[in-house]
C-alpha cells in the first residue's frame, strides 16, 4: 500500500523566513513524488515534480530515498505563498496518492 | 478557458436521491481521473479513465457510484441513492499519456446531501 504523511495541518511563518513543509511517504517500489499547490478560491495545480529538479516560485525539494521523504523547502517565504499544500505519490499506476494537505500561512 | 471544467460547481440533494456530475477535459488529454476530496483530508483517487477504457476503480467506489466516459471525451460520475457521506467536493483530472503525465485539475463539483 502506498501512503503520504504530510505531519503538519498548518504551518505559519513570517515574510522573508525560510520555510519547509514536511512529507514522508511510504511505497516498496520506485515513486514518483509531486508538490500540488491550491491558492484560495483556486483549482488544484501542480507546483513541481520531483523528476523534473526544477525549482519553481523558489520552491524546491528534494527525493531523498533513505529517509523516504520529499520534503518542499523555500529560502524565503512571500506573502503570496500562502496557500494549501498537498503532497502526493505516483506508485505503479498513473493515479497519485495525496497526503492530508499543509496550510502555509505567511505573515507580513 | 482551456482548462478542464466540471458541472456543476455546486450541487445540494436530498438523501436517497441520484446525482450525476460531468468533466470536460483538457482537449485532446487521453486520461481523465475522479477523486473525492472530503474536509480536511486530500483527495482520495476513485477511478480513471484511458480514453473511453475504465481502467482502475477504488475501493471506495461503491455499488452506487458510476462513471462513464462514452466516446473518450467528457466524463459522468453517477451517483444514486445518495447518503450523507457522500457531501464532498468531486475533483476531475487530465492529463495525456504521451506527454510528461501531469495531471491537471477542474474546479470540483461541491455536493451537499441533506
Amino acid at each position: 500500500a502506498q501512503r503520504v504523511t504530510q505531519p503538519e495541518k498548518l504551518l505559519s511563518v513570517f515574510k522573508g523566513a525560510p520555510v519547509e513543509l514536511k512529507c514522508n511517504y511510504s511505497y516498496s517500489g520506485s515513486p514518483e513524488l509531486f508538490w500540488y499547490v491550491q491558492y484560495s478560491r483556486q483549482r488544484l495545480q501542480l507546483l513541481l515534480r520531483h523528476i523534473s529538479r526544477e525549482s519553481i516560485k523558489g520552491f524546491t525539494a528534494d527525493l531523498n530515498k533513505g529517509e523516504t521523504s520529499f520534503h518542499l523547502k523555500k529560502p524565503f517565504a512571500q506573502e503570496e505563498d500562502s496557500a494549501m499544500y498537498y503532497c502526493a505519490l505516483s506508485g505503479g499506476y498513473s493515479t497519485l496518492t495525496f497526503g492530508k494537505g499543509t496550510m502555509l500561512l505567511v505573515s507580513p | 478557458d482551456t482548462g478542464v471544467s466540471q458541472n456543476p460547481r455546486h450541487k445540494i440533494t436530498k438523501r436517497g436521491q441520484n446525482v450525476t456530475f460531468r468533466c470536460d477535459p483538457i482537449s485532446e488529454h487521453n486520461r481523465l481521473y475522479w477523486y473525492r476530496q472530503t474536509l480536511g483530508q486530500g483527495p482520495e483517487f476513485l477511478t480513471y479513465f484511458q480514453n473511453e477504457a475504465q481502467l482502475e476503480k477504488s475501493r471506495l467506489l461503491s455499488d452506487r457510484f458510476s462513471a462513464e466516459r462514452p466516446k473518450g471525451s467528457f466524463s459522468t460520475l453517477e451517483i444514486q441513492r445518495t447518503e450523507q457521506g457522500d457531501s464532498a467536493m468531486y475533483l476531475c483530472a487530465s492529463s495525456l499519456v504521451t506527454g510528461p503525465d501531469t495531471q491537471y485539475f477542474g474546479p470540483g463539483t461541491r455536493l451537499t446531501v441533506l
